[in-house]
């Protein structure tokens, strides 16, 4: 079975604060997809990143940054020079790649900037 | 940039009353997803669509709902007989054709049932 752990259920931190957002999943499958999405306020899911199994390499975009590390089954995230609009749900997510099994989220975690 | 389309944004509904929740996915996706999220919990599978027929479904996708795709375009969620407990937003998503490793989710429609 696979399961995602997200165990900060909330943060609040000041703006440019860097913020790191914890990820940790459970699969059998050697091969498999972790994603990141973004809900804002406004309620739709917004698509972060994929990363596959087989591709360790950390990988920043902008302000975002996303350490995979199989070794302790974790994907984390983290925002550098946090906004106010950075505000929001993060969730991470997993999908295995055997059998027509559907993305399987974490509870998310709500990140609050504060001016 | 494509993106998946859902209406109506919101619904309020009378418990029992039937509802539909559509979804136009992006056009060259094949495969087709619902989720549920009850406000403040997890985004939750409902079931998944594939070569007109469902692909898998959760437990929590009972008898009362159906999906459909009626016109080549739409695809519907159907909740036959709302209850309280099925207010929720829900999550339309659709797959590229290259693989199901990847899913695009519409706004959402925010569910309450009265």
């Amino acid at each position: 079975a696979q399961k995602v752990t997200q165990a900060q259920t909330e943060i609040s931190v000041v703006e440019k604060e860097d913020v790191t957002l914890d990820c940790v999943y459970e699969t059998r499958d050697t091969t498999y997809y972790l994603f990141w999405y973004k809900q804002p306020p406004s309620g739709e899911l917004v698509f972060l990143i994929r990363r596959n199994s087989f591709d360790e390499q950390n990988e920043i975009s902008g302000r975002y940054s996303w350490n995979f590390q199989k070794s302790t089954s974790s994907f984390n995230f983290t925002i550098t020079a946090s906004q106010v609009v950075d505000s929001a749900v993060y969730f991470c997510a997993l999908i295995q790649n055997s059998g027509n099994t559907p993305l399987v989220f974490g509870k998310g975690t709500r990140l609050s900037v504060i001016a | 940039e494509p993106e998946v389309t859902q209406t109506p944004s919101h619904q309020v509904t009378q418990m029992g009353q039937e509802v539909i929740l559509r979804c136009v996915p992006i056009s060259n996706h094949l495969y087709f997803y619902w989720y549920r999220q009850i406000l403040g919990q997890k985004v939750e599978f409902l079931v998944s669509f594939y070569n007109n027929e469902i692909s898998e479904k959760s437990e929590i996708f009972d008898d009362q709902f159906s999906v459909e795709r009626p016109d080549g375009s739409n695809f519907t969620l159907k909740i036959r007989s709302t209850k309280l407990e099925d207010s929720a937003m829900y999550f339309c998503a659709s797959g590229p054709w290259e693989g199901r490793t990847e899913a695009f989710f519409g706004q959402g429609t925010r569910l309450t049932v009265v």
